[in-house]
């Protein structure tokens, strides 16, 4: 069975930083691809980040809207992939969600973290 | 980017109606075009893919159709559960992007 869990949202301060966490199970981590999909009410389902497999060389890409403040990383021998959220705005507040991607659409997701920006 | 447009936004209908969702892309996308289910509170879960072919498990009163850049989700003979909030969602590069959603609610 495909798990995949996420840990590390929270209340934050605007300008301050997160680090959100997903640990996998169930597939072969290595091989997978990893996005970061993010849910508000004021722009629904946002994709954010994602992070490709050791065979295509752990490219990652980011949308626009992060670009130059998040990074996406993975531990292989962990089955987990990260999402470093710096220079934290409040327009990032919403649900973050892990997914695995399989043909860039999302074929598991895990149960979402929150994350508020406010102060 | 490429913009996914969603109509309607709510439907309201009852148990055993037929129902269905259509999703509009700016550009051609060919068949590359997902549908999600959402359940309050929960992760949306993938049900179609390749604008026609059915997610493991997804029931068969689910259908979709539809290429370059008109699309449809149909829903035969609805039941309780499949009330919720439905996304597409274009798997044609990157980055993917959904549309706004469209809330099924019971009549």
């Amino acid at each position: 069975e495909v798990k995949l869990e996420e840990s590390g949202g929270g209340l934050v301060q605007p300008g301050g930083s997160m680090k959100l966490s997903c640990a996998a199970s169930g597939f072969t981590f290595s091989d997978a691809w990893m996005d970061w999909v993010r849910q508000s009410p004021e722009k629904g389902l946002e994709w954010v980040a994602e992070i490709r497999s050791k065979a295509n060389n752990h490219a990652t890409y980011y949308a626009e809207s992060v670009k130059g403040r998040f990074t996406i990383s993975r531990d292989d021998s962990k089955s987990s992939v990260y999402l470093q959220m710096n220079s934290l705005r409040a327009e990032d507040t919403g649900i973050y969600y892990c997914t695995r991607v399989l043909g860039l659409r999302f074929d598991y997701w895990g149960q979402g973290t929150t994350l508020t920006v406010s102060s | 980017d490429i913009q996914m447009t969603q109509s309607p936004a709510s439907l309201s209908a009852s148990v055993g109606e037929t129902v269905t969702i259509t999703c509009r892309a700016s550009e051609n996308i060919y068949s590359y075009l997902a549908w999600y289910q959402q359940k309050q509170g929960k992760s949306p879960q993938l049900l179609v893919y390749n604008a026609k072919t059915l997610a493991e498990g997804v029931p068969s009163r689910f259908s979709g159709s539809g290429s370059g850049t008109q699309f449809s989700l149909k829903i035969n003979s609805l039941q309780p559960e499949d009330f919720g909030s439905y996304y597409c969602q274009h798997h044609y590069g990157t980055p993917p992007t959904f549309g706004g959603g469209t809330k099924l609610e019971i009549k």
